[in-house]
């Protein structure tokens, strides 16, 4: 079963106004991370946000934040003011912690492209 | 601080052909992983180690062996390369120990490899 997914293959937005990215997750485990990176066309993954099953607080980052909704499984990225340089693909991840040895690999979904537009 | 280095950036093989791509990372990190991404996909995991000397198989080890002879070194070998391992190949590193246990660990990820097997 799909761990992470993200429902938006692509996504324009204007220059300076928000945009949300949806998450949604799978897991039974109580205690996991999420992650989202951001992968621009020169190809490198660029860490942005985490935030931790057990943080009473939504995660931000300068202008990301995270808006992270448990009971509904979600982590929604939010990036506010965009700019002509946030035009990347961005992926969400999670990481499932607990007493489990063998899972050590971060679940990525299949990313959404966003476009900033001038 | 260089974080997670990998080399070569770009490599073309022929089918039947062998090559290694070493990672190296300056940030004393006890966990290391190898992804590949393929295109429309997140990245999925190859193998990984926990600590200099092991190694572990991931969601994709079939045709990959590697070696982490040394804490900050993580090698990946292709013995016989094969078109189907044309892809884009990540390194990343992380802290691991009790930040995996609570999914905290975030991993730190390298430029990228290209590789073509032709």
């Amino acid at each position: 079963a799909q761990k992470i997914t993200q429902t938006q293959p692509g996504m324009f937005v204007q220059e300076k106004e928000a945009v949300t990215l949806d998450c949604t997750y799978d897991t039974s485990d109580p205690s996991y991370g999420l992650f989202w990176y951001k992968q621009p066309s020169s190809g490198e993954m660029i860490f942005l946000i985490y935030q931790g099953s057990y943080d009473q607080q939504n995660a931000t980052e300068g202008r990301y934040s995270l808006n992270f909704q448990k009971a509904r499984k979600s982590a929604n990225l939010v990036i506010s003011a965009s700019q002509l340089g946030d035009s990347a693909m961005y992926f969400c991840a999670m990481r499932e912690g607990g007493s489990r040895s063998n899972d050590y690999k971060l679940s990525f979904g299949a990313g959404t492209t966003v476009t900033v537009r001038a | 601080n260089a974080g997670v280095t990998q080399t070569p950036k770009f490599r073309v093989l022929k089918t039947g052909q062998s090559m290694t791509l070493l990672c190296a990372q300056d940030m004393n990190h006890e966990y290391m992983y190898w992804y590949r991404q393929d295109p429309g996909m997140g990245l999925r995991l190859i193998h990984y180690s926990v600590g200099e000397g092991t190694t572990a198989k991931g969601e994709v080890p079939d045709g990959y062996n590697v070696s982490r002879l040394k804490k900050q070194n993580f090698l990946l070998g292709l013995e016989s390369a094969a078109p189907s391992q044309t892809s884009v190949y990540f390194c990343a590193s992380s802290y691991g120990g009790t930040r995996r246990l609570n999914g905290t660990d975030t991993q730190y990820f390298g430029p990228g490899t290209r590789l073509t097997v032709l």
